[in-house]
């Protein structure tokens, strides 16, 4: 069974850009998370997806955004990029039933660059 | 705001011995916490759990200590292991609630 796949792996922009990174979870997954991980701030949450809606939202500014497609594969989008911006950015799948605890999986990660 | 936190950044033990990684969570909703572990260039992978009803989970060497009073959690690792040198992350959610909070991480070197 493949894993949580994201895409590009590595990225380097400069300040100003926008930036799309892609996620596609395990098959049969319909939910899907974005982390951002910077050092020493441990991964702090951006938002989740689930059926193509966004259902929960974490403490980031509007520049950060997100979408699900049909297929659960998710995009995340950073606009007007600033340096503080440069992380990991991590996403994870897990099948997503409100009222079951469920384990998330994460993909590789990719590592963002802002100059 | 952090409502998940690991005071210490690095932990460095021998093999063999104990290993004590410590979380602490401000949420009294949280009743679902986990563990992670990650090595340097993987994402995140999944450790141990615990739900609120437990104040012990064991899995093998590794054992995760719920104290709910004291919004507490540990995780224990005996013996320590080379391999498991590596960031471990705690993490709690509500259960109706899959915004999952993590901590900071705390960077675990065990020695040979």
């Amino acid at each position: 069974k493949a894993g949580v796949t994201q895409t590009p792996r590595y990225l380097i922009k400069t300040r100003g850009q926008q930036v799309t990174l892609s996620c596609s979870p395990i098959s049969g997954h319909r939910s899907v998370s974005w982390y951002q991980q910077t050092p020493g701030q441990g991964l702090q949450f951006l938002f989740e997806y689930f059926s193509e809606t966004q259902r929960n939202k974490g403490n980031f500014p509007g520049r950060f955004s997100g979408r699900q497609f049909s297929n659960s594969r998710s995009e995340m989008n950073v606009s007007t990029l600033e340096l503080g911006d440069s992380a990991l950015y991590l996403c994870a799948s897990m099948w997503g039933l409100q009222y079951s605890y469920n384990e998330q999986f994460f993909g590789p990660g990719t590592r963002l660059t802002v100059l | 705001d952090q409502q998940v936190k690991q005071n210490s950044p690095s932990l460095s033990v021998q093999e063999g011995r104990i290993s004590i990684l410590n979380c602490d969570y401000t949420n009294s909703m949280f009743d679902y916490f986990l563990w992670y572990k990650k090595y340097p260039a993987e994402g995140p992978t999944f450790l141990i759990s615990i739900s609120s009803i437990k104040d012990k989970n064991e899995d093998g060497r590794f054992t995760v200590f719920l104290n709910k009073s004291a919004k507490h959690l540990s995780l224990h690792i005996v013996p320590s292991q080379p391999g498991d040198s590596a960031v471990y992350f705690c993490a709690a959610s509500a259960g109706n609630n899959n915004d999952m909070r993590f901590g900071a991480g705390t960077r675990l070197t065990v020695k040979p």
